[in-house]
């Protein structure tokens, strides 16, 4: 069965710092990846996503990156972190080429930027 | 570029009321419809789908209708539960596999 794990769960990070959340998916393979944004009144924003490795769609200009350097492995990234940085992050899969398939996420990471 | 709108909550409703929480997109060519739900302390997931026009979804008594020629998808249940109480989630897949979501509507259900 597929899995997807995404860590840290938590963070604590101070303005100016840098930022990398992980998310690997298991138990299949070319999945297509996203990030999400998760704000109270705000919904779920799409922040990145990628049919295929080195494939990148950022769908929001900010401070954020995102890297899919393996098939099954979506990293997002910053150099310096923003007050407004704060949120709760998702991780999801879907399969790929298939326009009715639904999103699986991950847990999440609540990232706090002090 | 591609939208979903959805009204905004909290609705609030009595146990056995009738439930609507509206939802319009807009996008190039036909996407594909979908609500998720997230229930107080858990992750998302999928209620019901969609993916072509007048095709209905339904899944724990909750449906939806895919309605090309207004452009949306309402939610709908003839009779709220308590249990039902939670945030739901309109979202559309593109033909790009874009999937974006609307601001999610709270609903809450009075015992």
């Amino acid at each position: 069965s597929q899995t997807i794990h995404q860590w840290p769960a938590t963070l604590v990070q101070p303005v100016g710092s840098p930022l990398s959340l992980e998310c690997t998916v298991e138990g299949t393979s070319n999945p297509n990846l996203y990030w999400y944004r998760q704000a109270a009144g705000r919904g779920l924003q799409l922040l990145f996503y990628s049919v295929g490795i080195g494939q990148i769609s950022s769908e929001v200009p900010q401070n954020l990156s995102a890297s899919r350097p393996q098939d099954r492995q979506f990293i997002l990234s910053s150099k310096k972190l923003l007050l407004s940085d704060s949120g709760f992050y998702l991780c999801a899969w879907s399969t790929g080429g298939s326009v009715t398939g639904e999103l699986f996420f991950g847990e999440g990471s609540r990232l706090t930027v002090l | 570029g591609d939208s979903v709108t959805q009204m905004e909550g909290p609705v609030t409703l009595s146990e056995e009321a009738f439930l609507t929480i509206n939802c319009t997109y807009t996008a190039t060519g036909y996407p594909s419809l979908f609500w998720y739900v997230q229930y107080p302390g858990e992750g998302l997931q999928l209620l019901l789908k969609a993916t072509k026009a007048d095709d209905k979804g339904s899944n724990k008594g909750f449906e939806a209708t895919y309605r090309k020629e207004t452009t949306s998808f309402h939610l709908e249940k003839g009779s709220v539960q308590v249990s039902d109480s939670a945030v739901y989630f309109c979202a559309l897949r593109s033909l790009n596999d874009k999937i974006i979501f609307g601001k999610g509507t709270r609903l809450h259900i009075l015992p």
